[in-house]
């Protein structure tokens, strides 16, 4: 089955800190992958979502400039969360979408931990 | 505005039969998804609706109604390992995936 893999798994490091977060679909091609982020016991939110050699979409409320999107090769994007302060602990999902396939499920990452002191 | 309604919680008997109803408003539909996700863990594709009707994968069956845009998920056999929140997702003309909050699923002994 689809794979997506998502590293680091988790993350402490002291505020100011940028941080690199990846996601790599495995074993398909992904035009498009997604990225979520989830505080404790609510649901996913939706932050932007990643195209393969564009800009990436973001969601209303998000800062493109706190939350850096790349997304250079159809199996890899990156999420970088620039000058990261305490507000922005949560955990960080990717997931991915075979490219061509629009009306199949996504493909979740195991998902990030982001811990900032 | 689009929307998924679904329970906040629910509590089951292990052995049980469960069913989490999902409601959706959404602009247009491509599809409906239901997804588990346990604590502190990235959420598993369950199971995928685009036609009316059930569809059955081992202990676990989704049920979607286009004209009421509604579907429930069915546990049956219940295990401790359930115990989980189950999310709704919809897809709408847009293919964009509009969430539902999750339903977390208590299973007692």
């Amino acid at each position: 089955g689809a794979v997506v893999s998502q590293h680091p798994s988790r993350v402490i490091c002291k505020s100011g800190t940028s941080v690199k977060i990846e996601c790599r679909s495995l074993d398909f091609q992904a035009t498009t992958m997604f990225w979520y982020r989830q505080f404790p016991k609510q649901s996913l939110m939706l932050m932007a979502t990643s195209n393969e050699g564009s800009k990436a979409t973001y969601e209303q409320g998000v800062e493109k400039d706190k939350f850096l999107i790349n997304h250079a090769s159809l199996t890899l994007s990156t999420l970088t969360v620039t000058s990261a302060h305490p507000e922005d602990s949560s955990f960080y999902i990717c997931s991915a979408r075979e490219s061509g396939r629009e009306g199949q499920p996504q493909h979740f990452g195991d998902g990030t931990r982001l811990s900032i002191l | 505005g689009q929307n998924i309604d679904q329970p906040t919680e629910m509590t089951a008997t292990e052995g049980a039969i469960v069913q989490i109803n999902c409601t959706y408003q959404t602009s247009g539909f491509n599809g409906l998804f239901w997804y588990q996700q346990h604590a502190g863990e990235a959420p598993t594709f369950l199971s995928y609706n685009v036609l009316d009707g059930l569809e059955e994968k081992g202990r676990f069956s989704s049920f979607l109604s286009r004209s009421k845009g509604y579907s429930y998920l069915l546990l049956k056999e219940l295990q401790m390992k359930d115990s989980a929140s189950y999310l709704c997702a919809v897809k709408n003309s847009n293919y964009q995936l509009i969430w539902g909050a999750g339903t977390k699923l208590i299973i007692k002994p």
